[in-house]
C-alpha cells in the first residue's frame, strides 16, 4: 500500500517552459513534506519543502503547492532548465518522524 | 565540507553470499540512516541510528540484514546470506539532527546485484 504515489514516472517539457510535478498522498495524518531530486549515480538532494500549515512555499524558481483536502502537491519548476533534468521525488514524513518517499518523476527538459 | 562517502560504489555478488556496505557520514552529523532502493521505486529505511544508538530498525530484515555504528561515526551494512531480492541500491544519509523534518544528506549508494 503506497502511501505517496507519484503517478506519472516521466515528464518531458520543452527548455523555459513551466515542469509540474504532481505527488498524491492517503494519509491525512502527514503533516510535512519533501521534495528531493536526483541526478544518475548520485544520492537524492534535498530541493524544498512544504509544512500542512502552509499552502504554498517558494524558493527561487521552485514553487510547491499543497492542497490538503485533496492530499495533492504538485512542484513548480519555472521556468525550466537543462539541469533540471533528473528524478524528483516526494516524500512525507510519517507517526513515527520518518520519511515516506514516492517512486519518482523522471524530468527532461528538452533544448 | 566533504560529503557523505559510501564504498563500494558497486558489488556483484551470487545468491547466498555476504556483502558489507561502509558509510562515512558528514562530520558532526549525528544522526544516519540506511535506506534501500530497488528500482523503479523510492528509498525504503533500513534502520536509523542516532549517535551510536539505534532510533529504528522496524524495516529491516534482521535475519539477514545487520548494521553498526561504531563510536558514533562511521557504519556498515551486512546482509548474510544475499537473496536475489536484495539487489538495489543501498544509500546512506546523515543529518544534523533527528527526524525527518532535518535535511537529509545522502551519499552515491552502492549499487548491489545479486546473481
Amino acid at each position: 500500500d503506497q502511501q505517496v504515489k507519484q503517478n506519472s514516472p516521466s515528464l518531458s517539457v520543452q527548455e523555459g517552459r513551466i515542469s509540474i510535478l504532481n505527488c498524491d498522498y492517503t494519509n491525512s495524518m502527514f503533516d510535512y513534506f519533501l521534495w528531493y531530486k536526483k541526478y544518475p549515480a548520485e544520492g537524492p538532494t534535498f530541493l524544498i519543502s512544504i509544512s500542512s500549515i502552509k499552502d504554498k512555499n517558494e524558493d527561487g524558481r521552485f514553487t510547491v503547492f499543497l492542497n490538503k483536502s485533496a492530499k495533492h502537491l504538485s512542484l513548480h519548476i519555472v521556468p525550466s532548465q537543462p539541469g533540471d533534468s533528473a528524478v524528483y521525488f516526494c516524500a512525507a514524513v510519517d507517526s513515527n518522524y520518518q520519511l515516506i518517499w514516492g517512486a519518482g518523476t523522471k524530468l527532461i527538459i528538452k533544448p | 565540507e566533504a560529503g557523505v562517502a559510501q564504498s563500494p560504489r558497486y558489488k556483484i555478488i551470487e545468491k547466498r553470499q555476504s556483502v558489507a556496505f561502509w558509510c562515512n557520514p558528514i562530520s558532526g552529523h549525528a544522526t544516519l540512516y540506511w535506506y534501500q532502493q530497488i528500482l523503479g521505486q523510492g528509498p525504503k529505511l533500513l534502520i536509523q541510528f542516532q549517535n551510536n544508538g539505534v532510533v529504528d530498525d522496524s524495516q529491516l530484515p534482521k535475519d539477514r540484514f545487520s548494521a553498526e555504528r561504531l563510536k558514533g561515526v562511521d557504519s556498515t551494512l551486512k546482509i548474510q546470506p544475499a537473496k536475489l531480492e536484495d539487489s538495489a541500491v543501498y544509500l546512506c544519509a546523515s543529518s544534523p539532527g533527528a527526524g525527518a523534518y532535518n535535511e537529509q544528506f545522502f551519499g552515491p549508494g552502492t549499487r548491489l546485484t545479486v546473481l
